[in-house]
């Protein structure tokens, strides 16, 4: 099984810019979660969602959009990239919520914005 | 404010030794607990899972408690390797909206 699988791996934008990070996974999970990771912050929330169709706020959600059209796939979306999000992004799946069930993250995807 | 507190100072033991890493954290009130393993250029590895009412885990050479009264978790690597080195997470999940909360973690390095 490839697992959850992250494309592309390294991206460089200029400010403004637009752009999709595609995440897939092939474990049937409902659950999907976007993080980003920056040093010193830990991983934090963007966006999240519970199953096809469905997608929520986390905890900075501000300047992305994500959608949910197949159960397998979760898009985060960057409109107008900034150099804030300049990260490294992660993508997740789980079989229950995120208070039981086991996150299986990507490799990462390593955003930079100039 | 909430706030999770993992030792930002990287950790170093000889191997063999035993590896406690702890994770302090305030103004949550957690009903589950987990931790992580994350390598250079890597994404998380699910370790642990631990809840409220549970106030030990083990799993071969690993072990976590988790005290809700001191608000603190401990996780413990006994007879640890050069393999065991990388990098600990540990997340609450403090209820509602799947929002699983991370520490920044803390880097274990076991050496020969």
């Amino acid at each position: 099984n490839a697992g959850v699988t992250q494309t592309p791996k390294f991206r460089v934008l200029k400010t403004g810019q637009s752009m999709t990070l595609l995440c897939a996974q092939d474990m049937n999970h409902e659950y999907m979660y976007w993080y980003r990771q920056d040093p010193g912050m830990g991983l934090r929330l963007i966006h999240y969602s519970v199953g096809e169709g469905t997608t929520a706020k986390g905890e900075v959600p501000d300047g992305y959009n994500v959608s949910r059209l197949k159960k397998q796939n979760f898009l985060l979306g960057l409109e107008s990239a900034a150099p804030s999000q300049t990260s490294v992004y992660f993508c997740a799946s789980s079989y229950e919520g995120a208070a039981t069930g086991e996150l299986f993250f990507g490799e990462g995807s390593r955003l930079t914005v100039l | 404010s909430q706030k999770i507190e993992q030792n930002s100072e990287a950790l170093n033991i000889q191997e063999g030794k035993t590896a406690t890493l702890t994770c302090n954290y305030t103004n949550y009130s957690p009903a589950y607990l987990q931790w992580y393993r994350q390598d250079p250029g890597r994404g998380p590895v699910f370790l642990l899972l631990i809840r409220e009412n549970e106030k030990e885990k083990r799993k071969e050479r690993l072990k976590v408690t988790f005290d809700t009264t001191l608000k603190q978790s401990l996780f413990h690597i006994t007879a640890s390797q050069p393999a065991d080195s990388a990098t600990y997470l540990c997340a609450l999940f403090t209820g509602g909206g799947n929002k699983l909360t991370f520490g920044t973690g803390t880097q274990l390095k076991v050496e020969l």
